[in-house]
């Protein structure tokens, strides 16, 4: 089965400092990776997709196979980042698995 | 575009009850999937219905049960009602063939 792990629940960083969310996942196959965000009162939404590689609001995400992660990182953390993520590598169907998710808090 | 609509947003039920929560899909999309997000947790897939047909199934008792309707829009079904569904239930919609979905903004349902 695949499984996602994001280790820390919180993440704590001040403005304009660079960030990293930590996604480590298992998957038989090749994987289609995404990255979900939800912010205060307001629905989950679609943040980007590896395949794509994309940079959504200065975030990007590196696959790593080697180490069967996908980090999101962005360089300088703004306020308006804080927000829950979720890393989700599909299921079945590539039906988003999510993890637990991180809470990112950027204090000015 | 109206993007994915839930009802109803909140309700409460009595343990042993049934329920029937409602979606709307994104204009366009055919495909949707239902999780269930308890309090600090992620969301966790129920189910997923494309061509009126559950063709995914999260790790959920039978009491979990859905439906979709020839234009797309999604029911799901809770018999028996415990105290440990209480969660916010999300809809997403989208294409078959694509990647991604759309979320609803969630029904809150509280057994007591």
């Amino acid at each position: 089965a695949q499984r996602v792990t994001q280790p820390e629940k919180l993440l704590s960083v001040f403005k304009g400092a660079p960030v990293e969310l930590k996604c480590n996942y298992s998957y038989s196959g090749s994987p289609e990776l995404f990255w979900y965000v939800q912010y205060s009162r307001q629905r989950l939404q679609l943040l980007l997709r590896h395949i794509s590689r994309e940079s959504i609001k200065g975030f990007t995400a590196d696959l790593n196979k080697g180490e069967t992660s996908f980090h999101l990182k962005k360089p300088f953390a703004q306020e308006e980042d804080s927000a829950m993520y979720y890393c989700a590598p599909p299921g079945g169907s590539y039906i988003p698995t999510f993890g637990r998710g991180t809470s990112l808090i950027v204090h000015p | 575009d109206a993007g994915v609509t839930q009802s109803p947003t909140h309700l409460i039920k009595t343990r042993g009850q049934q329920v029937t929560l409602r979606c709307s899909p994104k204009s366009g999309h055919d495909t949707v999937s239902w999780y269930q997000q308890a309090l600090g947790q992620g969301p966790q897939f129920i189910f997923q219905y494309y061509e009126e047909e559950e063709r995914q199934r999260g790790n959920f008792p039978d009491r979990f049960s859905g439906h979709q309707f020839p234009n797309y829009s999604s029911e799901l079904n809770v018999n028996a009602l415990l105290l440990g569904d209480s969660a916010l239930y999300l809809c997403a919609s989208k294409t078959w063939t694509v990647y991604g979905y759309t979320f609803g903004s969630g029904t809150r349902l509280t057994v007591v």
